[in-house]
C-alpha cells in the first residue's frame, strides 16, 4: 500500500528555533491534514488543507498544500517544550465513492535542553 | 464527553489465540478506521468504514477482520494472531475520511 514520505524523520532543535517538515507523495491528494502525536497519546489534528497552493495558520503553526497536490509542508515557529512530538502528515482521496485516507511515516521532534 | 474508547488498553497473548479488540464512539460518526503504528512506518491503515455494513481494505489488511454492525462500534478481529502483528492499535472516527478523526488512546498489542 502507498505511504507518505516525511522529511525529516527526526529532529534535534533547541527551544525558540524554528522547525520545517515536509511530505511528499507520487499521487495527487485533494486534501492535505496535519496531526501531532504527544507520547503515549493518539494523533490530534493540528490544520487541514483543501485546495492547492493553500496556506493556512494555526497558532505558531503554518502549513501548505502544495502546488502540484503532491505534496504539503508544515512549519512551526519559535518552538516551546510542549511542541515534542510526532508529526504526521495525511493525504486524502476519493476513487469511486472510497475515500482513502493515507498517513506518512512521521517526523519525531525532540527538543534538547 | 465526545470520545473514542478502546478495549483493551495493553494485550499480551500467545500465536494463533484468536482475539478482538474493541472500537466504540459516541459522536454519531460515520467514519471509522483502524490503525497500527510501528517505528519508522508511522500509522498505516488496515481497515476502514464508511458506514454500517461498509466496510473496506486499507493498506495492511492480511490477518485482520472487522464487522461494522452499528455506526458507534467498529472491533477488529485477530483471528490467529501472530508475533508480527506486535504492534500498537489506534482506532478513529470521523464524520468524513476528511475530515477531523478522532483517536483512540491506543490498544499495545504483544503477541508471543
Amino acid at each position: 500500500g502507498q505511504q507518505l514520505n516525511q522529511n525529516p524523520q527526526s529532529m534535534f532543535i533547541q527551544e525558540g528555533e524554528d522547525v520545517s517538515m515536509n511530505c511528499t507523495s507520487s499521487s495527487i491528494f485533494n486534501t492535505w491534514l496535519w496531526y501531532k502525536q504527544d507520547p503515549g497519546e493518539g494523533p490530534v489534528l493540528l490544520i487541514a488543507l483543501y485546495k492547492a497552493g493553500e496556506l493556512t495558520s494555526n497558532g505558531r503553526l503554518t502549513a501548505q498544500f502544495g502546488i502540484t497536490r503532491k505534496d504539503s509542508f508544515l512549519n512551526i515557529s519559535a518552538s516551546i517544550p510542549s511542541d515534542v512530538g510526532i508529526y504526521f502528515c495525511a493525504g486524502f482521496v476519493s476513487n469511486f465513492g472510497n475515500e482513502k485516507l493515507t498517513f506518512g511515516t512521521g517526523t519525531r521532534l525532540t527538543i534538547i535542553p | 464527553e465526545a470520545q473514542v474508547t478502546q478495549n483493551p488498553r495493553y494485550l499480551i497473548t500467545v500465536t494463533g489465540k484468536k482475539l478482538t479488540v474493541t472500537c466504540s464512539q459516541n459522536m454519531n460518526h460515520e467514519y471509522m478506521s483502524w490503525y497500527r503504528q510501528d517505528p519508522g512506518l508511522g500509522l498505516r491503515q488496515i481497515y476502514y468504514s464508511m458506514n454500517v455494513e461498509v466496510t473496506d481494505k486499507g493498506d495492511v489488511p492480511e490477518g485482520y477482520k472487522v464487522s461494522r454492525k452499528e455506526k458507534r462500534n467498529f472491533p477488529l478481529i485477530l483471528e490467529s494472531p501472530s508475533p508480527n502483528q506486535t504492534s500498537l492499535y489506534f482506532c478513529a472516527s470521523s464524520f468524513r475520511a476528511y475530515n477531523e478523526q478522532f483517536f483512540g488512546p491506543g490498544t499495545r498489542l504483544t503477541v508471543l
